[in-house]
């Protein structure tokens, strides 16, 4: 059974700061893997999506990596934006399930 | 290029009584699955739709059931509604129902009193 785990759970940093989230999966039979950012209440945003063949993903100030063989991704933001405040989810997507499974979030709050 | 659109916004109910929620895929796409994201947890999958049928199913009990429509909608039903099936009840929509990204609409808030 594929499980998600994302660390940390919370994280509060600086207007400024460059972070990086953690994500990580028991299974690495994934077909690829999904970054989401979710505001209060809302759906989900899909920011990166990464294929199992490649290595990682860009998009303006986020980048993604992905290592299948060892179940770890990470999301990298660059200089972090009182914007950029919200709940990052994580989630791989297991073919033979054809669905996603997603951890529980890191819940972001950037500072001014 | 209209997005995933779910209704209604926000629903209660009370223990006991059935409900249903609308789901319209993003234009294009024609597979539709439903999520159930409880306060502070991870979406976890209810089921899948492909071509009006249910093609994967999570671990949900018989009261989750669903239904795919010709045009590709889906509706997402719940019987005898429990305490804990409070949550907001998220629908996505993907091409060919393989590995193909997922959009999500904005979901159905359900309160069960």
């Amino acid at each position: 059974k594929q499980e998600v785990t994302q660390i940390p759970a919370a994280l509060s940093v600086p207007e400024g700061e460059n972070l990086v989230l953690n994500c990580s999966f028991t299974d690495s039979a994934i077909y690829n893997l999904q970054w989401f950012r979710q505001d209060p209440g809302k759906g989900l945003t899909s920011l990166l999506l990464i294929q199992s063949s490649q290595r990682e993903q860009t998009s303006g100030r986020l980048n993604a990596s992905l290592d299948k063989s060892s179940g770890r991704s990470t999301l990298y933001i660059a200089a972090s934006q009182p914007g950029d405040s919200a709940t990052y989810l994580c989630a791989v997507f297991t073919g033979t399930a054809s669905k996603l499974t997603f951890g529980t979030g890191t819940r972001l709050q950037v500072t001014l | 290029d209209a997005g995933v659109t779910q209704s209604p916004t926000h629903l209660i109910k009370t223990r006991g009584q059935q409900v249903t929620l609308r789901c319209s895929p993003k234009s294009g796409h024609d597979t539709v699955s439903w999520y159930q994201q409880a306060l502070g947890q991870g979406p976890q999958f209810i089921f899948q739709y492909y071509e009006e049928e249910e093609r994967q199913r999570g671990n949900f009990p018989d009261r989750f059931s669903g239904h795919q429509f010709p045009n590709y909608s889906s509706e997402l039903n719940v019987n005898a509604l429990l305490l804990g099936d409070s949550a907001l009840y998220l629908c996505a929509s993907s091409f060919g129902g393989s590995n193909q990204p997922q959009h999500f609409g904005d979901g159905t808030r359900l309160s069960i009193l």
